[in-house]
This record gives C-alpha cells, sequence and structure tokens, in this order.
C-alpha cells in the first residue's frame, strides 16, 4: 500500500513551453501533496504544499506564477512548469501524506526529471 | 530553505563494515525520518522515530531520536553492496497539520560499498 507515481517519469522540452507534472496516489486519499525539486548531487528542497481544493502555500523564493500547483482531488496533484528555461532542469518529487492522526508520513513518488533545452 | 547539517558527506567502505551517520539541527524537531534514494529514484523511507531518546531498528539498519531533538544518527550494521545509495535525514516539526508536515531535509550522505 501507499503508493505515490509520477508522470512522465522524464521529459525534454524546448526552452519556453510549458510542462506538466502529474502526482498520484494509488491506493489512499492525500489530504496534502508537496513538491520538491532535486539539482543534481544536492538534497531535496520543499517547492510547495498542496491541500486538495485549497491554493498551495509555496516556500520563500518559489515564484507561484512559475510553478503552478493544481491540488483537484484526493489522489491528483499536479505541476505545471510554465515558460521553462534551461535552469528549470531538475529532478521534480512528490510526495503524499494522508493526514489527520498523530502520526503523519509522507510517501515519495519515484520523480520526475526534467530537462529543458 | 533551512537544512540539517548531516555528515559525513560521503563514505567509503568495504562489504561487512559498520556506518554511521548523523544529523544536527540548531532547531528542535518531533519526528525523525530517515531516507535512502538510489539514483534516479524518489527517497524510500527507512526508519522514522516519533520520541526523543527513542532507539528503532529496521534490520541492519539502526537509528535514535536525540534527547535533545536537535539531533539523529543512523548505524548500518554488517554492510552489503546494495546499500550503496544516498542517504537523508529528515525532520519534521508537528503532526497536527498544514506547515507541520513540512519535512526538512539534510544534505545527504553518499554510502559507496565495496565487495
Amino acid at each position: 500500500g501507499a503508493v505515490v507515481s509520477q508522470h512522465p517519469s522524464w521529459v525534454i522540452c524546448k526552452s519556453g513551453t510549458s510542462v506538466k507534472i502529474e502526482c498520484r496516489s494509488l491506493d489512499f486519499q492525500a489530504t496534502t501533496m508537496f513538491w520538491y525539486r532535486q539539482f543534481p548531487k544536492q538534497s531535496l528542497m520543499l517547492m510547495a504544499t498542496s491541500n486538495e481544493g485549497s491554493k498551495a502555500t509555496y516556500e520563500q523564493g518559489v515564484e507561484k506564477d512559475k510553478f503552478l500547483i493544481n491540488h483537484a482531488s484526493l489522489t491528483l496533484s499536479t505541476l505545471t512548469v510554465t515558460s521553462a528555461h534551461p535552469e528549470d532542469s531538475s529532478f521534480y518529487i512528490c510526495s503524499a501524506a494522508t493526514g489527520g492522526g498523530l502520526l503523519n508520513e509522507q510517501f515519495f513518488g519515484p520523480g520526475t526529471r526534467l530537462t529543458v533545452l | 530553505g533551512q537544512q540539517l547539517n548531516q555528515s559525513p558527506q560521503s563514505m567509503f567502505i568495504q562489504e561487512g563494515e559498520d556506518v554511521s551517520m548523523n544529523c544536527t539541527s540548531s532547531s528542535i524537531f518531533n519526528t525523525w525520518l530517515w531516507y535512502k534514494q538510489d539514483p534516479g529514484e524518489g527517497p524510500v523511507l527507512l526508519i522514522a522515530l516519533y520520541k526523543a531518546g527513542e532507539l528503532t531498528s529496521n534490520g541492519r539498519l539502526t537509528a535514535q531520536f536525540g534527547i535533545t531533538r536537535k539531533d539523529s544518527f543512523l548505524n548500518i550494521s554488517a554492510s552489503i553492496p546494495s546499500d550503496v545509495g544516498i542517504y537523508f535525514c529528515a525532520g519534521q516539526l508537528g503532526r497536527s497539520g498544514g506547515s507541520n508536515y513540512k519535512l526538512t531535509f539534510g544534505k545527504g550522505t553518499l554510502l559507496t560499498v565495496n565487495p
């Protein structure tokens, strides 16, 4: 149980185009989903927190108009990188949390490798 | 964003040896977690610690939640080649929802095991 999938697993796009990444919780309902970015040989940096049905909360320094997050259902959150540029090339990882109770866990997806040419 | 101090940055060991890595923070966390990440994959949870002083084992892995709530360590005993990967610690402030769910990650420890 507690499987999180991401689609696509990798994507290559031209500079200036927009890319959408999906994050799905396959066997549980996720009240909260998180989006992370990981540059080569670095740690995971939280970009934003999204709760189903409400606006995402972005971390300091993350442009909300550039990284659009939609959490339309309890099993799906999407991250759209708008007008992508080479510096946006990175490994994007989502995680999903069930919420509630005392013991909260985040289950991570396998990541999406974005390369912007 | 805030990061934890994780050490060492990398380790090269022989198969069969024990490994120890640790994380420290300037602020208190109420949950400490240890993850392993293989290349091109998302992190996988190894051990979760919920109480100060807690010592938890998962097979050859043992982790402890520091008494001060500002540190944690992970030990791997009798290492094997498949232990190769990057190990991350993460701290979580609380359990009540909202921003308390946020994880703060360490910079990672790259483990190489020579057969």
